[in-house]
């Protein structure tokens, strides 16, 4: 257990449809980022947030939003799905720079969209 | 524009031997570079990293060589072993303001034979 937990851990809905992701950081740390990775694709960044706010931005589409709440846990929301949004989308935490020690990742949320 | 490439998507070796992953970037103001792992139905796992004014980090069986006039990292694992079957992410960073975001590659799957 990496201390990131995301739920739910599969996810299956229909085109057009919207769904929540979320994700719990590790205890005490304040970054929380997303990631993407669709089929034979590396992890695609989306967003960061840092104690509430946005840090950065990715390649996040217009149709997918997120927030970080004071309890530090995060939310992806992703609207009007199409087929192409199916990925295993990640979570990662962190103190807040870390340079060269790394994220610690959840181990994911499988969305399918049929 | 991939930033972050990793050619090989898969590599076999037998046990006991050397297993070299390779990775090449393309952005020279990169600072840290990465080496994640990832097992099937886990997030990715920090492994082993390198700040660019270094050339060599050790650790343990797993050595990250950086070739910065190259543009050009390596993980070398010795001796491989079968628990060392995964997919291996190289990432790189570039801080920002408040901000430390990777960017990754589209990982290789080791596949080490007993």
């Amino acid at each position: 257990d990496s201390g990131v937990t995301q739920t739910p851990k599969h996810l299956i809905t229909a085109t057009g449809q919207r769904v929540t992701l979320r994700c719990s950081p590790r205890s005490g740390d304040l970054s929380v980022y997303w990631y993407q990775q669709s089929l034979d694709q590396g992890l695609q960044f989306l967003i960061q947030y840092y104690n509430g706010e946005e840090r950065a931005k990715g390649n996040i589409l217009e149709r997918f939003s997120a927030q970080q709440f004071p309890d530090l846990h995060s939310e992806l929301n992703l609207s009007s799905l199409e087929l192409g949004d199916s990925a295993l989308y990640f979570c990662a935490s962190s103190v807040g720079g870390t340079g060269g020690y790394g994220y610690t990742f959840g181990s994911g949320t499988r969305l399918t969209v049929v | 524009d991939q930033q972050v490439k990793q050619n090989s998507p898969s590599l076999s070796v037998q046990e006991g031997r050397i297993s070299i992953l390779n990775c090449d970037y393309t952005n020279s103001m990169f600072d840290y570079f990465l080496w994640y792992k990832k097992y099937p139905a886990e997030g990715p796992t920090f492994l082993i990293s390198i700040s660019s004014i270094k050339d060599k980090n050790e650790d343990g069986r797993f050595t990250v060589f950086l070739n910065k006039s190259a543009k050009h990292l390596s993980l070398h694992i010795v001796p491989s072993q079968p628990g060392d079957s995964a997919v291996y992410f190289c990432a790189a960073s570039r801080r920002g303001p408040g901000t430390y975001k990777y960017i990754f590659g589209t990982g290789t799957r080791l596949k080490v034979l007993a």
